[in-house]
């Protein structure tokens, strides 16, 4: 059984705050790790695939960062905004099998 | 719209009643996944098809649950003699090989 591991379990925040969370995922045989956002009342959406040990990824103020040889990944947000509300998952896929989600973090940002 | 389609988007059944969930993936994604969500977790695999050949079911998952995806395109869910403890979000999520998922907007079931 594949354990991904997220944290915090949640998190508030004030507007223009910056914050990171953490994804913990097994090292040996990694394949990729995968972030996801998941806005109530809509369906996850992919924000990024990481499968480099050391891969940097960044999509506007949301970056990424992938160590897979101690099996953890960080997300950052930088400025957080009200509408950066939401649940942030990480996924594992371990072989190019299955992809096993965390949890997520839940992030509420405050205006 | 060529996103994943899930259907229905809510379902109402009394315990021991068969439901069955379509969903419709993007045409050209070869990967298809069923997960679980329930309140507070993420979402929990079930299965998962590439193209129509079925490669993995959770050991989780107990035989009144069986999916499809004939021809491999479209793919059904079906969840025989229900329980309460069935009650959940049921999210669909296609993929090209092991690329990013594109989800549907999910099937909430309520088992009474």
């Amino acid at each position: 059984i594949l354990n991904v591991e997220q944290s915090p379990q949640s998190l508030h925040v004030q507007e223009g705050d910056s914050t990171n969370f953490t994804c913990s995922f097994p090292s040996s045989n990694f394949y990729a790790l995968h972030w996801y956002r998941w806005e109530t009342a809509k369906s996850p959406e992919a924000l990024f695939v990481m499968t480099l040990n050391g891969d940097e990824k960044k999509k506007g103020r949301i970056s990424a960062t992938l160590n897979t040889k101690e099996g953890y990944s960080y997300l950052y947000i930088k400025g957080s905004q009200p509408e950066d509300s939401a649940t942030y998952l990480c996924a594992f896929f371990q072989g190019g099998n299955k992809l096993v989600f965390g949890a997520g973090t839940i992030l509420r940002v405050k205006s | 719209d060529t996103g994943v389609s899930q259907n229905p988007r809510h379902k109402i059944t009394k315990r021991g009643q068969n439901v069955t969930f379509r969903c419709d993936p993007i045409s050209e994604h070869n990967r298809l996944y069923w997960y679980r969500q329930t309140l507070g977790q993420g979402p929990e695999f079930l299965t998962y098809f590439q193209n129509e050949a079925q490669l993995e079911k959770s050991r989780l998952l107990s035989d009144r649950f069986s999916a499809e995806r004939p021809k491999g395109s479209f793919s059904t869910l079906e969840i025989q003699r229900t329980e309460q403890g069935d009650s959940a979000m049921y999210l669909c999520a296609s993929s090209l090989r092991e690329g990013l998922l594109f989800f549907g907007s999910g099937t909430q079931l309520s088992v009474l």
